[in-house]
């Protein structure tokens, strides 16, 4: 299996302008998370789902944050419009759906570099 | 509320043991999980404890006592290839969701 796939894996962008994340789980796994990696904050959860389903968007800043799963294969985090402080490492995550299965698998992240 | 505390760095030589502490406040959880995270890398997955005890793969073991809201990360005959942050993490049984909460990550570093 080619694990959880994400693009890009950097980006430099403006502030202002819009960013959109990619993410591609491992096949047959029903959750699907979104984190956001710095050093100040550590790794905090922004979004999860389930069967395309966002479950808990709590952890999504403010409106400038948005995440969809249109399918099982695919899921997008946008930032519109980015600023500064959305500088940080975006990882992508997910796991089967058993209970009794913790791991989480990791994408190898998005660095994002606004200006 | 729901904190896990970690120490923020740890030093040791290579062929030393290394013990990485995680003290947790949460009402109840299913497990308490430990990832490892290379600089410029993406967290990966180390070992699980469902139960209080020891868990033990290949060098490193993982325990955990849920009376004293306590786990540790044990690693054996370290190597230069272990120096990366470590962060424990959990999923809270009180709000039933499958929300992993990560604890603030401990970088260790070994040296030769």
């Amino acid at each position: 299996d080619a694990g959880v796939i994400q693009s890009p894996r950097h980006e430099v962008t403006e502030m202002g302008q819009e960013v959109t994340l990619r993410c591609k789980p491992i096949s047959g796994h029903d959750y699907l998370f979104w984190y956001r990696q710095t050093m100040m904050r550590g790794l905090e959860l922004l979004i999860y789902f389930n069967n395309n389903v966002p479950i808990d968007d709590s952890g999504m800043p403010e409106d400038r944050f948005s995440a969809k799963m249109p399918n099982a294969s695919f899921s997008t985090l946008k930032i519109q419009p980015s600023e500064p402080r959305d500088s940080a490492v975006y990882f992508c995550a997910s796991r089967p759906s058993s209970r009794r299965e913790e791991t989480q698998y990791f994408g190898p992240g998005t660095r994002l570099l606004v200006l | 509320g729901q904190s896990l505390e970690q120490p923020s760095e740890v030093t040791a030589v290579e062929g030393a043991i290394v013990q990485i502490n995680c003290t947790y406040q949460t009402s109840g959880f299913y497990g308490l999980s430990w990832y490892q995270q290379h600089d410029g890398g993406a967290p990966t997955f180390l070992s699980y404890n469902a139960l209080d005890g020891l868990e033990e793969t290949g060098r490193f073991s993982s325990f955990l006592s849920r009376s004293d809201s306590y786990g540790y990360l044990l690693l054996q005959e370290l190597q230069m290839k272990d120096s990366a942050s470590y962060f424990c993490a959990v999923r809270d049984q009180a709000y039933n969701t499958d929300k992993l909460i990560f604890g603030t990550g401990t970088r260790l570093q070994v040296f030769p």
